[in-house]
């Protein structure tokens, strides 16, 4: 089993809809959890983070956590072309382990 | 802040030849990350360092791949002799204890082993 699964799509959601990514860890020590986002030929840059139970919202993106199922999960609102790019997610137990990545395409 | 950077951006090498990359991590931050990146493996974590100190490098693949980070502001990651398979992007990161573990990336740096 790997430490961080994610479904590698692609996931193809029409402008405006919500998009909806997940990811399991299979460490139960793991503290930390980190979306980031991969444009191609880019380098990840961080999107958001969260540590605790519940729901994170920062924008149009919202960061679930429920640490009782390991499960991980973002929702970006009224997606965006420009939001068509790969998420990754990452776990931490003190050095950070990645998914293989979701690629999302928003179709206009 | 320049962020981290990564030399070079491309690097094609023949098999069999030395390949050092290089990694200048941002100024302060006190942790610095190894990684790469294929279609196959996705993001693998390689070494780390902790105040410019190897703390786990079991992510290391073969005796072939060394780092180094012989001060605060500069790491290499080395590959001799270089393979093939060793074709990959490879990204440099850093961090800051009590960041609580977000990561600035490198542009990386696209080897290609021929």
């Amino acid at each position: 089993q790997k430490e961080v699964e994610q479904n590698s799509g692609p996931l193809s959601v029409p402008e405006g809809a919500i998009a909806s990514l997940n990811c399991t860890y299979s460490d139960r020590g793991s503290q930390s959890f980190f979306w980031y986002r991969q444009y191609s030929g880019k380098s990840p840059e961080l999107i958001m983070f969260i540590y605790s139970n519940g729901d994170k919202e920062d924008g149009r993106f919202t960061a679930q956590l429920n640490k009782a199922s390991q499960y991980v999960s973002l929702l970006i609102r009224d997606s965006q072309p420009s939001d068509s790019a790969t998420y990754l997610c990452a776990v931490s137990t003190g050095k950070l382990i990645f998914g293989q990545g979701t690629t999302l395409q928003v179709k206009p | 802040d320049a962020g981290v950077i990564q030399s070079p951006r491309h690097e094609v090498t023949e098999m069999g030849q030395e390949v050092t990359l290089r990694c200048k991590p941002i100024s302060g931050h006190d942790y610095l990350f190894w990684y790469r990146q294929t279609m196959m493996r996705g993001l693998e974590l390689l070494i780390y360092f902790n105040n410019n100190v190897p703390i786990d490098d079991s992510g290391m693949p073969e005796d072939r791949f060394s780092a180094k980070m012989p001060n605060a502001s500069f790491s290499t990651l080395k590959i001799q002799p270089s393979e093939p398979r060793d074709s990959a992007v490879y990204f440099c990161a850093s961090s800051l204890a009590g960041q609580g573990g977000g990561y600035t990336f490198g542009s990386g740096t696209r080897l290609t082993v021929v």
